[in-house]
């Protein structure tokens, strides 16, 4: 019963490399979101998708990009990292309506120097 | 106006004291309202979710919503240290172009002294 998986849980980058946060769900949701959590701050959503093919900005998606060609993945791609996207990355996901909680992965730790 | 806003912290109760946590938000196709506890280096789970006007209780927890004033709360009754934690408001909207989006506050930390 794996829930949301996410991979790697903890990453150095040096500034100007690119990678990969992967995130994968197991309970059939269509819904998906990654957020990123500074220090002492709330959850900012970065980019949203209700379902395959389907994408969306969310708050903060500068830096970033996203795809979902399949239900079960939402990775996350940063492009030349700077140390301004030092933060938690959470991977969440929840089922089709409005009335459905999200579901957490245990977050990846990014540090870019 | 940012779209989910809560009361600013920190907030310190003792412990057996009710525990008070507000949230506003600011887009009225928002349909679905939650409370997620975060403990420090962990993920959010799920206290409270709320979809209708009026009160929701769980326990020791009450949920609040008043969509006429686009506001949402949590009471926690009997607080305990174990409490302590940071408590986030998420809003999801149901509807519009931005269906499925949940949008977090800023988070409450609350700390319940013994």
């Amino acid at each position: 019963n794996a829930g949301v998986t996410q991979t790697p849980k903890f990453r150095i980058l040096k500034i100007g490399q690119s990678m990969t946060l992967q995130c994968a769900q197991d309970m059939n949701h269509n819904y998906m979101y990654w957020y990123r959590q500074d220090p002492g701050m709330g959850l900012k959503l970065i980019y949203y998708s209700v379902g395959a093919g389907i994408t969306d900005k969310g708050e903060v998606p500068n830096g970033y990009n996203v795809s979902r060609s399949t239900t079960e993945d939402f990775p996350l791609r940063l492009e030349l990292a700077a140390p301004s996207q030092t933060s938690v990355y959470f991977c969440a996901s929840s089922y089709y309506g409005g009335n459905t909680e999200a579901f957490f992965g245990q977050g990846t730790r990014l540090t870019v120097v | 106006q940012k779209e989910v806003e809560q009361n600013s912290g920190p907030l310190s109760v003792p412990e057996g004291a009710i525990a008070s946590l507000n949230c506003t938000y600011s887009d009225r196709v928002s349909q679905s309202f939650f409370w997620y506890r975060q403990y420090s280096g962990k993920s959010p789970e799920l206290i409270m979710s709320i979809y209708s006007n009026g009160d929701k209780e769980d326990g020791r927890f009450t949920a609040q919503l008043n969509k006429a004033s686009q506001y949402v709360s949590l009471l926690i009754r009997d607080s305990q240290p174990s409490d302590s934690a940071t408590y986030l408001c998420a809003v999801k909207d149901a509807g519009g172009t931005s269906y499925g989006k949940l949008t977090f506050g800023q988070g409450t930390i609350l700390t319940v002294h013994p």
